[in-house]
């Protein structure tokens, strides 16, 4: 089973404060890494999908970068608002592995007023 | 519009009974998977499905069937066996169009055992 972990399991942050959470996983036959924000009650909603190493890819007041040789990616939220709540899940894909999402056990963000 | 149907939302069962958990996808999609969660832990693959008629075991398999017989439809049965049924269960698509797959999600069934 891969390993694949992200930290903090948790974080509380204040309305504009920015913020930045990390995923590890094995570097090895890595192939792609996926990462999604799951509001409550809601579908998994896809951010970014990241290959090469040093990739960073942006989306409004988010983005995350990639290295592929020491396996890890960071998120980071910039001015954090209520509505970025939420647990951001990452999920690296291994090659061989056909096209499976292995998922991190999340991020859980609150924004507060 | 396209995306995945899990149905219902919440569903109670008794101890020992076997129950199916339904998804459904109209996006044309080759690859359908099912995950669960559980409080504290990530998502955890039970079976995907690359191709009709053909399934494979994901990390935690053991008391779960799968049946692929048609491209749209993916159901999951939890059994008597499975011994931690209650759980969240997440089913997703995806395709390859030549690129990265494409995910999508549907918005799960909390299954309760009682």
């Amino acid at each position: 089973i891969l390993n694949v972990e992200q930290s903090p399991q948790s974080l509380h942050v204040q309305e504009g404060d920015s913020t930045n959470f990390t995923c590890s996983f094995p570097s090895s036959n890595f192939y792609a890494l996926h990462w999604y924000r799951w509001e409550t009650a809601k579908s998994p909603e896809a951010l970014f999908v990241m290959t090469l190493n040093g990739d960073e890819k942006k989306k409004g007041r988010i983005s995350a970068t990639l290295n592929t040789k020491e396996g890890y990616s960071y998120l980071y939220i910039k001015g954090s608002q209520p509505e970025d709540s939420a647990t951001y899940l990452c999920a690296p894909i291994l090659t061989g592995g056909g096209n499976k999402l292995t998922f991190g056990t999340g991020t859980q963000l609150k924004v507060e007023l | 519009d396209g995306g995945i149907t899990q149905s219902p939302k919440y569903l109670f069962r008794k101890e020992g009974q076997n129950v199916t958990l339904s998804c459904e996808q109209n996006l044309n999609h080759d690859a359908m998977y099912w995950y669960r969660q559980d409080p504290g832990q990530g998502l955890r693959l039970i079976y995907y499905s690359q191709i009709v008629n053909d399934f494979q075991k994901g990390d935690i398999a053991e008391g779960y069937s799968v049946s692929r017989e048609k491209k749209e439809s993916f159901p999951l049965t939890v059994t008597s066996a499975q011994k931690n049924p209650t759980a969240f269960y997440l089913c997703a698509s995806s395709i390859r169009t030549g690129g990265d797959p494409i995910y999508t999600f549907g918005s799960g069934t909390r299954l309760t055992v009682v």
